[in-house]
């Protein structure tokens, strides 16, 4: 079983066009984050959450994590190619920061 | 470029083979992380360093052995690796281990064994 469930595995979209990202987990999320990976590069960290229900926004990007803290979000507000790769989300899953897992990744690709 | 180097890039090795995967930062971070990726699976943590110290080893098959000779350098040393052992592996960096300021990511050693 995995821990984090990301959503979807893959999505295309038009270029100017909202999309939603999801991470879902069935332990309580201690710190969980986002990040970008582009085609052949390594992994951008984007964002952290800690707090149940906090929220971040950085340029048209904003994450969200739930008030159980189980579940968080990744909103792309009129989407770019250049917001095209893969998104991870990762997330400590115990207090101690012992234990980190990642989502299996959404791939976006965007059409202008 | 991300910060933190890994080679080489690509390695095709065979099942006798020794190889060594390299990992070089000089952000000024104080952990250093293997990870593996396998296709469809998340990234798993493999061994943890923190301040050169081991503090993590996933039940990581002893095929595997890192080395952290100092906190800007990490080394995973490869011998008898199996054809499921082919992956991406990933190092990674941050400033404290558990500290939540986000990790920093090398480009990943794509490894194939035949």
């Amino acid at each position: 079983s995995q821990e984090l469930e990301q959503s979807p595995q893959s999505l295309i979209v038009q270029e100017g066009k909202n999309l939603t990202i999801n991470c879902t987990s069935s332990k309580t999320l201690y710190g969980l984050y986002w990040y970008k990976q582009k085609y052949g590069e390594g992994l951008i960290f984007l964002m952290m959450l800690q707090k149940g229900g906090e929220e971040k926004s950085h340029e048209k990007i904003t994450a969200k994590l739930d008030e159980k803290k189980q579940q968080s979000s990744l909103h792309i507000t009129a989407s770019q190619p250049s917001h095209a790769g893969i998104y991870l989300c990762g997330a400590d899953v115990t207090d101690t920061g012992n234990q980190f897992y990642f989502g299996t990744g959404t791939s976006l690709t965007v059409i202008p | 470029e991300t910060g933190v180097t890994q080679t080489p890039r690509h390695l095709v090795m065979g099942m006798t083979n020794k190889k060594s995967l390299k990992c070089e930062q000089h952000l000024g971070h104080n952990a250093m992380y293997w990870y593996k990726q396998s296709a469809k699976k998340p990234l798993e943590l493999m061994f943890v360093y923190n301040f050169k110290e081991q503090t993590e080893n996933n039940s990581v098959p002893s095929r595997f052995s890192p080395e952290c000779p100092n906190s800007s350098h990490l080394f995973l040393h490869l011998h008898t690796l199996q054809p499921e052992d082919s992956a991406l592996y990933l190092c990674a960096s941050s400033v404290t281990q558990g500290e939540n300021y986000g990790y920093t990511f090398g480009s990943g050693t794509r490894l194939t064994v035949v």
